[in-house]
């Protein structure tokens, strides 16, 4: 069973749109979450932390849903400089020795 | 800022060759880590070490070993390298207690086998 799932896409939008990207995880005990974003060849980037109450950081839009076990991220207006891979990550645990698990991406081309 | 520095970007290397990929970190972080990602299958945890001299594997540490004789500094060894290991290797760093919003990635280092 896989730990994190996220749709690999590709989402190809033109400039202005709309999209919405999901994740979901399997471990229930899961304590952080967070949007990551990786350019072609590049390395990932946190994008923004994922908070229950939801969170805005300008044109994105995070949510977490811990009964669901869901994840997402919305993105308005989209740009041409939002084509990316969008990364979901989980923390499985608050103690020492553990790692982030990363979804294997969700890709975005915003077309002019 | 933080600063995670994998000084070999590029390399070509024949199979059975022994391969060490350096990475180094400024900012004295307990927690490193070594991934690998592959088209299709993202990010994949080999080995991490929270602590000098300790080390845990990942999901996929077969083919791989990794050295921690200083904090700054986590090693990852190929001891003998395998077409199966042409892939981009992300070395990453965090401080102990870390909720994930504060993991810092090298530039990664792109491996050939042939």
């Amino acid at each position: 069973r896989k730990e994190v799932e996220q749709d690999p896409g590709p989402f190809n939008v033109p400039e202005g749109a709309t999209v919405a990207f999901n994740c979901t995880y399997s471990n229930s005990a899961s304590q952080s979450f967070f949007w990551y974003r990786q350019d072609c060849r590049k390395e990932p980037k946190l994008l923004m932390s994922v908070y229950s109450s939801g969170n805005e950081d300008g044109r994105f839009t995070a949510q977490l849903n811990r009964a669901s076990q869901y994840i997402s991220l919305l993105i308005r207006d989209s740009k041409l400089s939002d084509s990316a891979t969008y990364l979901c990550v989980v923390n499985p645990s608050m103690g020492a020795g553990t790692a982030l698990i990363f979804g294997k991406g969700t890709t975005l081309s915003v077309s002019s | 800022d933080v600063k995670v520095t994998q000084s070999s970007r590029y390399l070509v290397k024949r199979t059975g060759e022994k391969v060490f990929l350096e990475c180094v970190q400024d900012m004295d972080h307990e927690n490193m880590f070594w991934y690998r990602q592959d088209p299709g299958l993202g990010l994949r945890l080999i080995y991490f070490s929270y602590d000098v001299k300790m080390k845990e594997k990942g999901d996929i540490p077969e083919g791989y070993s990794v050295s921690r004789e200083k904090k700054e500094r986590f090693s990852l060894i190929l001891e003998s390298a395998s077409t199966n290991q042409t892939s981009m290797y992300l070395c990453a760093s965090s401080p102990q207690g870390a909720l994930g919003n504060t993991i810092y990635f090298g530039e990664g280092s792109w491996l050939t086998v042939v």
